[in-house]
């Protein structure tokens, strides 16, 4: 298994509070990738990063914003929590260089904004 | 851009029956095709791929997909499925030979009947 964790696994938080989600990875790789995913939408992309201080937007950006201060941290955060961020968020990393390109991914987060 | 359609949300089967999950991809440049597996409560893991070269793929699990550039499909075959496949299916498609994110269909739901 790729080595990528995701803390936390679970959170429970209000509307309006900010909050931080964590990727970490021990592959080295280049690109990482945050998606959500909800019933009957798939997984959606939100943020990506191509390297380190290098990320670019998804479908579905809005609200979100993202850090990569370092090769193996990816952070996700949302500014002021709503309801319509309730969803399970999955940190993804795939290498560079000549491909096959694959995604590995991690364990997920699950959020509840109340 | 590349998108995905999965023509079917649940698909019901007997165990030990032959099962097939649909995939359709649009796109107007070379792509590569991929398909995951989620287990209940868990992240999603790579099943097989398709780069180039042979049009029939095999994966894990038992698990084989044909790519059909004429019909632009991919679909997922499995000749008999057990209770253990249960779990949902995505397919994925990205652009051939760049390291651009994965494009994600809205899955399927494998209900394997003992």
């Amino acid at each position: 298994d790729a080595g990528i964790t995701q803390s936390p696994r679970h959170k429970v938080t209000e509307t309006g509070t900010p909050v931080t989600l964590r990727c970490h990875q021990t592959e080295n790789h280049r690109y990482m990738y945050w998606y959500r995913q909800d019933p009957g939408h798939g997984l959606r992309l939100i943020h990506y990063s191509y390297g380190v201080k290098d990320t670019d937007k998804g479908e579905v950006s809005d609200g979100y914003s993202v850090s990569r201060s370092k090769t193996e941290d990816f952070l996700l955060t949302l500014e002021s929590a709503t309801s319509s961020q309730t969803s399970v968020y999955f940190c993804a990393i795939s290498e560079s260089g000549g491909g096959p390109y694959e995604q590995y991914f991690g364990p997920g987060t699950r959020l509840t904004v109340t | 851009a590349q998108s995905v359609t999965q023509l079917d949300s649940q698909v019901p089967v007997f165990e030990e029956a032959p099962v097939e999950l649909r995939c359709n991809y649009s796109s107007s440049v070379s792509v590569y095709l991929f398909w995951y597996v989620q287990y209940p409560n868990q992240g999603l893991q790579l099943l097989l791929k398709y780069l180039s070269g042979s049009t029939l793929v095999k994966g894990i699990n038992g698990f084989e997909a044909e790519f059909n550039k004429s019909q632009t499909s991919f679909h997922l075959r499995k000749p008999s499925v057990h209770i253990s496949d249960t779990a949902e299916y995505f397919c994925a498609v990205t652009r051939a030979a760049r390291n651009t994110p994965l494009v994600f269909g809205k899955g399927t739901r494998l209900s394997v009947i003992a």
